[in-house]
């Protein structure tokens, strides 16, 4: 059961342009939600984050929207750089003050085009 | 910034043989720490929580007895892979909460069992 689902594997963006990653979820009790960029063989990173209470939330050129009763939540990337091509990582998580754990997505992998 | 550092970051076994992988917090204390696996094109799958001091909590369908997961103090756990077969050749993740909502992982060690 995949509660968490990105049902875009890949996507391919001019340099310059916007990047839009989405990203679904079943579970209603989620209430935090995090983007993290993977290059290979190496570990997530963290890039943001949006609380349940919000709607958006905005840091540079990322900007995280989530719309509750769709379930949804996207990633916007502008103007995207080469340097964002990698795989993106959405994961949810239940507030728990103290040992959360992250359910993540499937990846989509982002490749900036030059 | 918090770090965690996972090590080896790559390693090849032999058939039967066992591995013992690293997770540290460098700069601050982890009560608990997270173990991941990420298979190829897939996402990052939570194998168990580490919890120092006591047992880990494994999710379902993972055997404890092949990964043995000690946090024997509050900078350290431990993944050990016992009697490896090539199946269990992926990449492994640590991570772990340095506050209430910040995820730091490792850098992730690449296991190839020949």
């Amino acid at each position: 059961d995949q509660q968490v689902k990105q049902n875009s594997p890949s996507l391919s963006v001019q340099e310059g342009r916007i990047s839009i990653l989405n990203c679904d979820y079943t579970n209603s009790m989620f209430d935090y939600f995090l983007w993290y960029k993977k290059y290979p063989a190496e570990g997530p990173t963290f890039l943001i984050s949006i609380s349940s209470i919000k709607d958006k939330n905005e840091d540079g050129r990322f900007t995280v929207f989530l719309n509750k009763s769709a379930k949804h939540l996207s990633l916007h990337i502008v103007p995207s750089q080469p340097g964002d091509s990698a795989v993106y990582f959405c994961a949810a998580t239940i507030s728990n003050f103290g040992n959360e754990k992250l359910t993540f997505g499937t990846g989509t992998r982002l490749t900036i085009i030059p | 910034g918090a770090v965690v550092s996972q090590h080896p970051s790559r390693v090849i076994c032999k058939s039967g043989t066992s591995v013992k992988i690293e997770c540290r917090s460098l700069d601050f204390q982890a009560t608990t720490m997270f173990w991941y696996r990420q298979f190829p094109k897939q996402s990052l799958m939570l194998m168990a929580t580490s919890n120092e001091g006591s047992k880990a909590t494994y999710e379902q369908g993972v055997e404890k007895d092949k990964f043995l997961i000690n946090h024997a103090s509050l900078t350290l756990s431990t993944l050990t892979v016992t009697s490896a077969h090539p199946e269990d050749s992926s990449f492994y993740i640590c991570s772990a909460q340095p506050t209430n909502y910040g995820y730091t992982f490792g850098s992730g060690t690449r296991l190839t069992v020949v």
